[in-house]
């Protein structure tokens, strides 16, 4: 149980354009979805909450024009990256909260992004 | 300001070698420990929750404790295939579902 996919696993895309990374929970519902931002070799840093139904709150720091958030339903959220550059090139990881009474969060798999 | 920290930041491990990590912890108000291991290129894969002083949870070659002020991360004989980082996060008081999480330790088992 407490299964977290992301698609895709990694994408390469052109400097200024726009990539879209899907996360959803396979076997729970999910009020709650995270988006992390990791760099080689540190630890995972939060971008983002989402919340069904509502407007994500980002952290400080992060441009939300910049990284889109859509949590649609129970068991789909998204990243949009627009407008990419180099700088942006990252591992990025969602993670969900079941929506019982459990607090730990499970992660997805995680999305390399390479931006060219 | 609420702060985790995770020491050592790598541990080179001999097949068999008992050992622990530590994670120390400054917070508001603690509501929650987890531990994650994560794989290289991978998520984070959930381990364990503690939430007050003196619990201790077991999994296979792995035990987690918490005190106050830290947790500890046992590993008994561990194996090659331990080998990975293990990341500490807490959830705090008025942080909502948010989880800060430490530096890691990367752990290397050697046989």
């Amino acid at each position: 149980g407490a299964v977290v996919s992301q698609h895709p696993s990694w994408v390469i895309c052109k400097s200024g354009t726009s990539v879209k990374i899907e996360c959803r929970s396979l076997d729970f519902q999910a009020t709650t979805m995270f988006w992390y931002r990791q760099f080689p070799k540190q630890s995972l840093m939060l971008m983002a909450t989402s919340n069904e139904g509502s407007k994500a709150t980002y952290e400080q720091g992060v441009e939300k024009d910049k990284f889109l958030i859509n949590h649609a339903s129970l068991t789909l959220s998204t990243l949009t990256v627009t407008s990419a550059h180099p700088e942006d090139s990252s591992f990025y990881i969602c993670s969900a909260r079941d929506v019982g009474l459990s607090y730990e969060q499970y992660f997805g798999p995680g999305t390399r992004l390479t931006v060219t | 300001e609420d702060q985790v920290t995770q020491s050592p930041e790598a541990l080179r491990l001999q097949e068999g070698e008992s050992s622990s990590l530590n994670c120390s912890y400054t917070v508001s108000g603690l509501r929650g420990l987890f531990w994650y291991r994560q794989d290289p290129g991978k998520g984070p894969e959930f381990l364990f929750t503690l939430y007050s002083a003196g619990e201790e949870k077991e999994k296979e070659r792995l035990k987690a404790t918490l005190t106050k002020k830290e947790s500890f991360l046992h590993i008994t004989a561990p194996k090659p295939e331990d080998s990975a980082t293990y990341l500490c996060a807490v959830r705090t008081l008025g942080g909502y579902n948010k989880l800060i999480f430490g530096a890691g330790t990367r752990l290397a088992v050697h046989p």
